[in-house]
């Protein structure tokens, strides 16, 4: 069973709509959350992290649910400029280390068009 | 300075050759990453340095060996690679072992 599950898409929305991307993540031991985007041939960049009571970053909203142990990303009013791969990032923490591994879903692939 | 920078960007190599992936941070980052990403793949882990020390090793073939000359480089000496080795390697460093920094990535192909 794969650490982090994420629906890949491809979502293929227009300007102006709402849209939402899951993922779910295996290890109750989870400790920190993120969304990367990644453009095509480049590297991943962190969007946002991801806290258990909710964040907003203008445009962006991410949720954290500990109990269903999934995480969400809401984009309002989607911009040709947010067309990329949306990375979910789970860190777990090794025992008695300060070290955390990073899980990288799949990626869920959005396509905004005019 | 802000960024994560890798040297080369491109990178063709037979199977016979030996070469390294360099790269570089000025952030006073103390943990540093290498990873792996196949086409429509996520990243994988492959080693973390944490103050200059290997840390992890995710059963990353011998043909790949790390260096940590110091806090700020970072080096992946790659020898007797096989076709299947092409990718994108990624270097990232994080100050507190979450939300690494990337760096643009060497596109690695091996003939």
């Amino acid at each position: 069973r794969k650490e982090v599950e994420q629906d890949p898409g491809p979502f293929n929305v227009p300007e102006g709509a709402t849209v939402a991307f899951n993922c779910t993540y295996s290890n109750s031991a989870s400790q920190s959350f993120f969304w990367y985007r990644q453009d095509c041939r480049k590297e991943p960049k962190l969007l946002m992290s991801v806290y258990s009571s909710g964040n907003e970053d203008g445009r962006f909203t991410a949720q954290l649910n500990r109990a269903s142990q999934y995480i969400s990303l809401l984009i309002r009013d989607s911009k040709l400029s947010d067309s990329a791969t949306y990375l979910c990032v789970v860190s777990i923490y090794d025992r008695g280390s300060t070290l955390g591994r990073l899980y990288f879903g799949r990626g869920t692939q959005l396509t905004v068009w005019p | 300075d802000t960024e994560v920078t890798q040297t080369p960007k491109h990178l063709v190599m037979g199977m016979t050759n030996k070469k390294s992936l360099k790269c570089e941070q000025h952030m006073g980052h103390r943990a540093m990453y290498w990873y792996k990403q196949k086409a429509k793949k996520p990243p994988e882990l492959m080693f973390v340095y944490s103050y200059e020390k290997l840390s992890i090793n995710e059963s990353v073939p011998s043909r790949f060996s790390p260096e940590c000359p110091n806090s700020s480089l970072l080096n992946l000496h790659l020898h007797a690679l096989q076709p299947e080795d092409s990718a994108l390697y990624l270097c990232a460093s994080s100050q507190d072992a979450s939300k690494p920094h990337f760096g643009p990535g060497t596109r690695l192909t091996v003939t």
